[in-house]
Formats: structure tokens, sequence, C-alpha cells
């Protein structure tokens, strides 16, 4: 299995500000994800982060508002534009397993807009 | 196009009783499904995984599930519930291009 880390794990921000988050994997992979988790609710794909290439988003998400960065198969970052309170979620990331549908998750980045 | 439906919000069970949490996909094709477990502040595990093997699985911490195709179910169960067990679950189907789909999730309550 993989092994995922995040950063920050949790931070509080101020509306009208920008937060990166960092997904690191302990492997090569060619895909990574990331969700978005209101309070409360299920896991929503906010895109799909592919190296070498722009990112892929779902229906809902905008580039200007989400903007990914992705420059190695190890590697990828997720920034939350121009925060309001209704950002306030847990972001996570996550990479396929090999040779299966199933993903590996990272622990997740804990967001408070105020 | 793929989606779940968990069928209950929430489900209290006594510890040491039956645990029963229903879902329902629908899919175009022959679907990869999935049960997550998110305990309190921690990550996403994979508790276990249908792939078009067997149509009972078996999953860790005792939890098994059974593919119904006439039924369009994927159920997750466990004889006996833990106070450990106590969790939001999600039932979860592939989408294609790697995708997953997560359904809204079941709260499972374990009394003691």
């Amino acid at each position: 299995s993989a092994v995922i880390s995040q950063k920050p794990s949790r931070d509080i921000c101020q509306r009208g500000t920008s937060l990166t988050i960092q997904c690191q994997v302990d492997s090569q992979v060619t895909m990574m994800f990331w969700y978005r988790q209101q309070p409360g609710q299920s896991l929503t794909l906010i895109a799909t982060a592919n190296q070498g290439s722009e990112a892929t988003y779902e229906s809902g998400f905008v580039i200007d508002k989400f903007p990914i960065s992705r420059p190695n198969l190890t590697f990828s970052t997720l920034t939350v534009s121009n925060m309001s309170p209704e950002d306030s979620s847990i972001y996570l990331c996550s990479v396929p397993a090999g040779g299966t549908n199933e993903q590996f998750f990272g622990p997740g980045t804990r967001l408070t807009v105020l | 196009a793929q989606s779940v439906t968990q069928l209950d919000s929430h489900v209290s069970v006594s510890e040491g009783t039956p645990v029963l949490l229903r879902c329902n996909y629908s899919s175009s094709y022959s679907p990869s499904l999935f049960w997550y477990v998110q305990h309190p502040n921690k990550g996403l595990q994979l508790l276990l995984k249908y792939t078009s093997a067997a149509t009972l699985v078996k999953g860790i911490n005792g939890f098994e599930a059974e593919f119904k195709k006439s039924e369009t179910s994927f159920h997750l169960t466990k004889p006996s519930a833990h106070m450990s067990d106590a969790a939001e679950y999600f039932c979860v189907v592939s989408a294609g291009g790697g995708k997953l789909i997560f359904g809204q999730g079941t709260e499972l309550s374990v009394k003691p």
C-alpha cells in the first residue's frame, strides 16, 4: 500500500486568503485525486491530477478557485483560492492502488475559514 | 452513469448484536464496489472490495458484504458489533478513469 502524507494537517484561515495543501506519496503514481469533504457530508471529487498535463476538474469545480500542480510523480498541491467560510472542509488526496480500482487516501487537511 | 445510495444515514446497534449497513448501486457495467470506514478525526480505511470475483466478500475486522446483481445491492454486515466499530461508513462505486463515487455515508453508533 502507498503511504501518503498531507501538509498542513489543519489550518484556520481568514476569508479572502489562499491556502496551498501539499500531498506527498512514497511511490510514483500516474494519477492523483483531490477530494473535498464538507462538514457532515460525504466525499466529492474535485479533480484528477496527472503529471505533465492540466488537471481535469469535475462539474462544479474550476481551476481559478482550485488550481492544482503536479510537478512530478510523487507530489501534488491543491490551492484553495479567495477562501470563504463555505470552503471550510476536509481536503483529501488519494492515489490508485496498482491494478485495482481502489484508492489509498491521505490523512486529510482540515480547513476552517473565518 | 454510476451512483450509490446508502439507505440509512444513521444506524444504532447494541454491542454484540449484528450490524447491517445497506447500499444500493447503479452502474451501466459490472462495477467495482467498496466499503470504506472513517473513524472520528482519522483517515479513510478500506474495509473490503468487490471486483467481480466471489460475490461474498470478506474484509477486515469481521465485516463482509454480498454483491447481489439482481437486487443491485452491496450491503455490509458484521455478526457482532464492537464498540470500536462506531464510525462513518461509505459505500463506494468505481466510475471509470480511476474515479470513485462515494455514497452519502452511514454513521454507525454502538451502545454498550
